[in-house]
């Protein structure tokens, strides 16, 4: 089944414990993104990566680290979370840019205390 | 930066009846796509319709059409027959054609259907 996996799905850390989410997709897509969302502001663009070793900004970058080593897996990785950072997390991918559908994974809903 | 704006954080329709979900963006771009999404109450993020900005003829997938008004950088979304698995939170997003990376996303508008 063609689908985006996300782990953990819950998540509750305290202050700066360094975490991981993972993201796989088993679609050979190019294209990876993770998203926050959070209550009365949408989901909001954190990275994104266009294929293997490349990565860019999105708009909230700021304390999140992201890498693209493979092509199926582009983990998020939080160095040294706060509680500004408790929200619901998603990973998405698509085949390419443009016109092409993104697929989300199922959520990962992280507490920083 | 782009900007989405969806207007109506909350909106309800007896089932059966039709509902119109408004958005509107702004950007200096001619080349961008838009796209609507669902998220029911399992938070899954479900695409539901997308339009190409220089395509002028209105997006439709079966019960969900939108009106794309591009000169007044519009892009509404009609439900149809509304269902009540029609509840859910709807975002309006945008994407760049110039290289396409980035996805702006609207604030949502939640969907209540009364039976």
């Amino acid at each position: 089944e063609a689908q985006v996996t996300q782990n953990p799905r819950y998540l509750i850390t305290v202050t700066g414990k360094k975490l991981t989410v993972t993201c796989s997709q088993n679609m050979n897509h190019e294209y990876m993104s993770w998203y926050r969302q959070d209550p009365g502001l949408g989901l909001r663009q954190i990275y994104y990566s266009m294929n293997v070793e490349v990565t860019d900004k999105g708009d909230v970058p700021e304390g999140y680290k992201v890498s693209r080593k493979e092509k199926r897996n582009f983990p998020l990785i939080l160095e040294s979370p706060s509680p500004n950072q408790t929200s619901l997390y998603f990973c998405a991918s698509s085949l390419g840019t443009g016109w092409d559908e993104q697929f989300f994974g199922p959520g990962t809903r992280l507490t920083v205390l | 930066a782009q900007t989405v704006t969806q207007s109506q954080p909350e909106m309800s329709v007896q089932e059966a009846e039709t509902v119109t979900l408004s958005c509107t963006y702004d950007t200096s771009e001619s080349d961008y796509y838009l796209f609507w999404y669902k998220q029911p109450p399992s938070r899954q993020m479900i695409l539901v319709i997308r339009q190409e900005a220089y395509k002028q003829q209105n997006a439709t997938e079966n019960r969900f059409s939108v009106n794309f008004q591009k000169a007044a950088k519009s892009f509404s979304l009609k439900i149809s027959d509304s269902q009540l698995g029609d509840a859910a939170m709807y975002f309006c997003a945008y994407r760049s054609g110039l290289g396409g990376n980035q996805f702006y996303f609207g604030t949502g508008t939640s969907l209540t259907v009364i039976p």
